[in-house]
């Protein structure tokens, strides 16, 4: 089982400031098989970057993927009030999915 | 548009059982995988099992192997999750999520219902 450790687990940030977390594997994610969902309380997860870096329909350009192999980073460029909120990594390279346990962009 | 509308949740005592359905609509239902996933109260998310879109394809976690049964009714664009023997840590509010292609894996989830709650509590 791929474990991923998601950093930091609370990130303490102002309306307009860039927001960057970390997603981190036990080992090698294959294909790039690295997805990011945003759950607001109350909410389901809505997926924002599958494939590491493509985003998923309707969601701003404000939020962008990179990395490969065992890093990942999710970005968000200038944080909308919208936006706080926690943040799952989950990787599907394997046949068992796994997630990460979450990091909280919370208003600073 | 896409719905998910998950229902069947409730308070079970240890050991009993308990179905859970979800209802798809705005999509051709059996074009698709489709999965659940649960989140322990104030935890994160958790893959439980999921089914290709022939069925011919099924997955669960170890968590609850032998225990879960997943199934759907393309017939009547419905998902099922059959729960025997529940202990206490099945305790999680727990999604319908569509998968974004036919088979079982690799897949992420493109869509999410809003869950249906499950307590198993003596």
């Amino acid at each position: 089982e791929i474990v991923l450790t998601q950093s930091p687990g609370t990130l303490s940030l102002s309306p307009g400031e860039r927001a960057t977390l970390s997603c981190r594997a036990s080992q090698s994610v294959s294909s790039s098989y690295l997805a990011w969902y945003q759950q607001k309380p109350g909410q389901a997860p809505r997926l924002l970057i599958y494939g590491a870096s493509s985003r998923a329909t309707g969601i701003p350009d404000r939020f962008s993927g990179s990395g490969s192999g065992t890093d990942f980073t999710l970005t968000i460029s200038r944080l909308e009030p919208e936006d706080f909120a926690v943040y799952y990594c989950q990787q599907y390279g394997s046949s068992l999915n796994t997630f990460g346990q979450g990091t909280k962009v919370e208003i600073k | 548009e896409v719905q998910l509308v998950e229902s069947g949740g409730g308070l079970v005592q240890p050991g009993r059982s308990l179905r859970l359905s979800c209802a798809a609509s705005g999509f051709t239902f059996d074009d698709y995988a489709m999965h659940w996933v649960r989140q322990a109260p104030g935890k994160g998310l958790e893959w439980v099992s999921g089914i290709s879109w022939n069925s011919g394809s099924i997955g669960y976690a170890d968590s609850v192997k032998g225990r879960f049964t997943i199934s759907r009714d393309n017939a009547k664009n419905s998902l099922y999750l059959q729960m025997n023997s529940l202990r206490a840590e099945d305790t999680a509010l727990y999604y319908c999520a569509k998968a974004p292609g036919q088979w079982l894996v690799p897949t992420y989830f493109d869509y999410w219902g809003q869950g249906t709650l499950v307590t198993v509590s003596s």
